[in-house]
């Protein structure tokens, strides 16, 4: 599971409520990303981060934040969640070495 | 805008068939193509990878097909079991800089026994 934890893994709140999702990696990966899963859609990139500190923007940003402030730790923020937030939540981290990108278990959020 | 294109969205197989699933991409920068399995309730795990240096790729009962000329790809899933029953995600990847992945739609597989 290339040592990624995400919390909470289950969650539902109310529209216009700020939430935040939490990636825990043990292994000192630089790259972390979080990703959407939608039906039909497959995995959409929101934001990625290259390092501490370091963060860029994905193909679906909008409504998105993110913060690195320490290496083993990538936080995805709602500022006010929308129903068109919920979804499930992916964070994924890039081996060091290597090309592959491994997921972790995922944060399905409910916005009601 | 869709970059990588994938089908069929569903698709049955008898146990002990030939599952294949299809990819096309359009940016001919992408130099590193994975397939993903996905199962209920979990992440999706990298099941195999192409480099489009080479035609094909095979580990198993998985092979991968890649036509760079068409930018197409494809799975061959031989001797479909039961518990190959997932979804599986094509995806496309530049190996420089961010490495960020673009996934196709998802092909949910159903093996009947």
């Amino acid at each position: 599971d290339a040592g990624i934890t995400q919390s909470p893994r289950h969650k539902v709140t109310e529209t216009g409520t700020p939430v935040t999702l939490r990636c825990h990696q043990t292994e000192n990966h630089r790259y972390m990303y979080w990703y959407r899963q939608d039906p039909g859609h497959g995995l959409r990139l929101i934001h990625y981060s290259y390092g501490v500190k370091d963060t860029d923007k994905g193909e679906v940003s909008d409504g998105y934040s993110v913060s690195r402030s320490k290496t083993e730790d990538f936080l995805l923020t709602l500022e006010s969640a929308t129903s068109s937030q919920t979804s499930v939540y992916f964070c994924a981290i890039r081996q060091n070495s290597g090309n592959t990108i491994y997921f972790g278990e995922g944060s399905w959020l409910t916005v009601v | 805008q869709q970059q990588v294109k994938q089908s069929p969205q569903s698709l049955i197989v008898q146990k002990g068939g030939i599952s294949i699933i299809n990819c096309a991409y359009e940016n001919t920068a992408f130099d590193y193509f994975p397939w993903y399995q996905q199962f209920p309730g979990k992440g999706p795990a990298l099941l195999i990878a192409i480099r489009p240096d080479v035609s094909e790729k095979k580990e198993g009962r998985f092979t991968i097909s890649f036509n760079k000329s068409a930018k197409q790809f494809s799975l061959h899933i031989m001797d479909s079991q039961p518990g190959d029953s997932a979804t599986y995600f094509c995806a496309s990847q530049l190996i420089q800089g961010a490495q960020k992945l673009v996934f196709g739609q998802g092909t949910r597989l159903t093996i009947n026994p």
